[in-house]
């Protein structure tokens, strides 16, 4: 089946320092979709990448949708202490379904 | 409502009953998708609804799942004879439409099996 390989699993960082995350796949997605989870929340989504190639910024996010359609990152710059949560990538497929990637946990030390 | 309402937040059974959670989508929205997340993954894929009709339901586990949506608003997701392994938190998610990728969440429901 579909699988997505994000990486990495938790990251520590300092505030004001910039977070880079990734996610692979196996298959091809007609969509990449970077969503945010805080505890007790259910996601909501930051970014949705629609073509091959697409680079889309959400204020300090910047998401890209790989060329080869198999890969997508998240960039957070400047990073703050709201931006800690857990992000997920998804990549949407043919029959509109997500499938998702394990999460990468933000920690911020202030 | 103004966003995704899911009820109970949190449900503790035992072994081998029944249980029922339910779903207020998006006033409008067609499309309603139920997930499921264990601890430290993502959501995974359940049953998806367009209207009345369940549109995919291959993410079910196995028959001890159904899920319906008799107005094509509300749905509920029915567990039968649980089992310590159905512990999750189980989300729902509303959509426009089908190929809207701009669902949005429920805060979910934590189903604790004992």
């Amino acid at each position: 089946g579909q699988q997505l390989n994000q990486s990495p699993q938790s990251m520590f960082i300092q505030e004001g320092e910039d977070v880079s995350m990734n996610c692979t796949s196996s298959s091809i997605f007609n969509t990449w979709l970077w969503y945010k989870q805080d505890p007790g929340e259910g996601p909501v989504l930051l970014i949705a990448l629609y073509k091959a190639g697409e680079l889309t910024s959400n204020g300090r996010l910047t998401a890209q949708f790989g060329i080869t359609r198999k890969d997508s990152f998240l960039n957070i710059s400047a990073s703050i202490p709201s931006d800690v949560g857990i992000y997920f990538c998804a990549g949407q497929d043919s029959n509109y379904q997500l499938i998702w990637g394990a999460g990468t946990k933000l920690i911020i030390k202030p | 409502g103004a966003g995704v309402s899911q009820t109970p937040s949190n449900k503790v059974t035992e072994k081998g009953k029944y249980v029922e959670l339910r779903c207020d989508p998006i006033s409008g929205h067609t499309a309603l998708y139920w997930y499921r997340q264990s601890l430290g993954q993502g959501p995974e894929f359940l049953i998806y609804f367009q209207g009345t009709g369940a549109a995919d339901d291959s993410g079910l586990p196995n028959d001890r799942f159904f899920a319906v949506r008799p107005e094509g608003s509300v749905s509920t997701l029915k567990i039968q004879r649980t089992e310590r392994g159905d512990s999750a938190v189980y989300l729902c998610a509303s959509s426009p439409d089908s190929g809207n990728t701009e669902a949005f969440f429920g805060q979910g429901t934590r189903l604790t099996v004992v």
